[in-house]
């Protein structure tokens, strides 16, 4: 079967501008993840949703950031007037609902605020 | 705010040794415990999960849980060029939100 899949896999976009960047989880994993990842740091936990429902929408840094799952399998991050301060790379995991349940992690969308 | 903390190295062993990784964490209700690899450009990916205390055995690794003490850690045997990545601990934070720490680079010398 297929993995997270992630697109686009790069993102040039000018200060100021709207980004969308989407994320297929694996097929039947019902709760999916976004994280953020600076140069040197950990992944930084954004947003998680169980179904289409936000779980836990807690590291959303600021009300520029926003996340849907409408149907509960594909999501899309959307990031409105963007800053440099926004450019890293996005990560996008899927795993099964229970607890415990490790992360698979798609290849990341970079974005670059310029 | 729930933090998992690691030394964020790099940590350096010649081929053949073993490499010790270590991290603890601020959530003492946490119940599961992950390591992942991640190579420069690319994703984390999983190595090994642990929920109970003790070791659990994997190949050349070995994870190590001590709740008590808020303590993870990850032993590598025998280490190769190929295992030279960053490492990173996590663990769930309340319900399922996993937090990562900054990782360990690690270099496997030949």
């Amino acid at each position: 079967g297929a993995g997270v899949s992630q697109t686009p896999s790069n993102k040039v976009t000018e200060k100021g501008k709207y980004v969308e960047l989407r994320c297929d989880p694996i097929s039947g994993h019902t709760a999916l993840y976004w994280y953020r990842q600076s140069l040197g740091q950990g992944p930084e936990f954004l947003i998680y949703f169980q179904g289409t429902g936000a779980a836990d929408d807690s590291g959303l840094p600021n009300d520029r950031f926003f996340a849907v799952r409408p149907e509960g399998s594909v999501s899309t991050l959307k990031i409105q007037r963007t800053e440099r301060g926004d450019s890293a790379v996005y990560l996008c995991a899927s795993s099964a609902t229970n607890l415990g349940s490790p992360l698979h992690f798609g290849n990341g969308t970079r974005l670059t605020v310029t | 705010q729930k933090e998992v903390e690691q030394n964020s190295g790099p940590l350096s062993v010649p081929e053949g040794a073993i490499a010790s990784l270590n991290c603890t964490y601020s959530d003492r209700v946490s119940q599961s415990f992950f390591w992942y690899r991640q190579y420069s450009g690319k994703s984390p990916e999983l190595i090994m999960s642990i929920y109970s205390n003790g070791d659990k055995e994997d190949g050349r690794f070995t994870a190590q849980l001590n709740k008590a003490s808020q303590y993870v850690s990850l032993l590598i045997r025998d280490s190769q060029p190929s295992d030279s990545a960053t490492y990173l601990c996590a663990t769930e934070a309340g319900g399922f939100k996993t937090i990562f720490g900054a990782g360990t680079r690690l270099f496997v010398k030949a």
